[in-house]
């Protein structure tokens, strides 16, 4: 089965801009998470859908990111006007079931801003 | 929040030789985790631990969950170039609605051939 995508896999912006995320999931899967690595640091839970519901969403750092996840298919998370300190590694995951066994991460997204 | 403590932050070694890191708590866990990321990818999972006290092996690596529900170890035996790559921990605390995963910073593995 083909794993879970992200793209773009490198994202290079300005201050200010905007920037839209995407992750399409395993089929199948209705658990979507997202989590984020900012260098040298640990991976943070940023959010989780159930199909196209979020389930939690307390991770989220503030106003300016906004996920989606129409139909519960793949999810978009869109960060807007993006700042410095949201340059990392931004990675999705999915599962069939709740629960850590069978998340599937994807290779992330790679974001800068300068 | 939650926070782990994962160490060492990084290690070089010699082919062959053993490995070990750990990941403490200040909070306790249901499930302890272990997952490793190659350069260019997303974290994969190793090892997966449910019960306090557990030792579990998948091949070379062996972990076991913390009596106290606060720690975990990771072992590597007989290392090989391919065992290069960072190492996370990571902790879930199953309850209601909550399902995420609280990770370490790493432990950068380079092996040197």
């Amino acid at each position: 089965e083909a794993g879970v995508t992200q793209f773009p896999s490198h994202s290079v912006i300005e201050k200010g801009q905007t920037v839209t995320l995407r992750c399409d999931p395993i089929s199948g899967h209705d658990n979507l998470y997202w989590y984020r690595r900012v260098m040298g640091k640990e991976i943070k839970f940023l959010l989780h859908f159930v199909k196209e519901s979020k389930q939690d969403e307390s991770g989220m750092p503030n106003n300016r990111f906004l996920a989606e996840r129409t139909g519960g298919t793949y999810s978009t998370l869109k960060v807007q006007p993006a700042e410095l300190e949201d340059s990392g590694v931004y990675f999705c995951a999915s599962s069939q079931r709740q629960g850590a066994y069978g998340y599937t991460f994807g290779s992330g997204t790679r974001l800068t801003v300068v | 929040g939650q926070q782990l403590n994962q160490s060492p932050q990084s290690m070089f070694i010699q082919e062959g030789e053993d490995v070990s890191m750990n990941c403490t708590s200040s909070s306790i866990f249901n499930t302890w985790l272990w997952y490793k990321q190659d350069p260019g990818e997303g974290p994969v999972l190793l090892i997966a631990l449910y019960k306090a006290g557990e030792l579990t092996s998948n091949g070379r690596l062996t972990a076991q969950f913390g009596i106290t529900r606060k720690d975990s170890f990771l072992n590597i035996s007989a290392s090989i170039p391919s065992d290069v790559g960072i190492y996370f921990c990571a902790g879930q605390l199953f309850g209601g609605s909550n399902y995420k995963l609280t990770f370490g910073k790493g432990t950068l593995l380079t092996v040197n051939p």
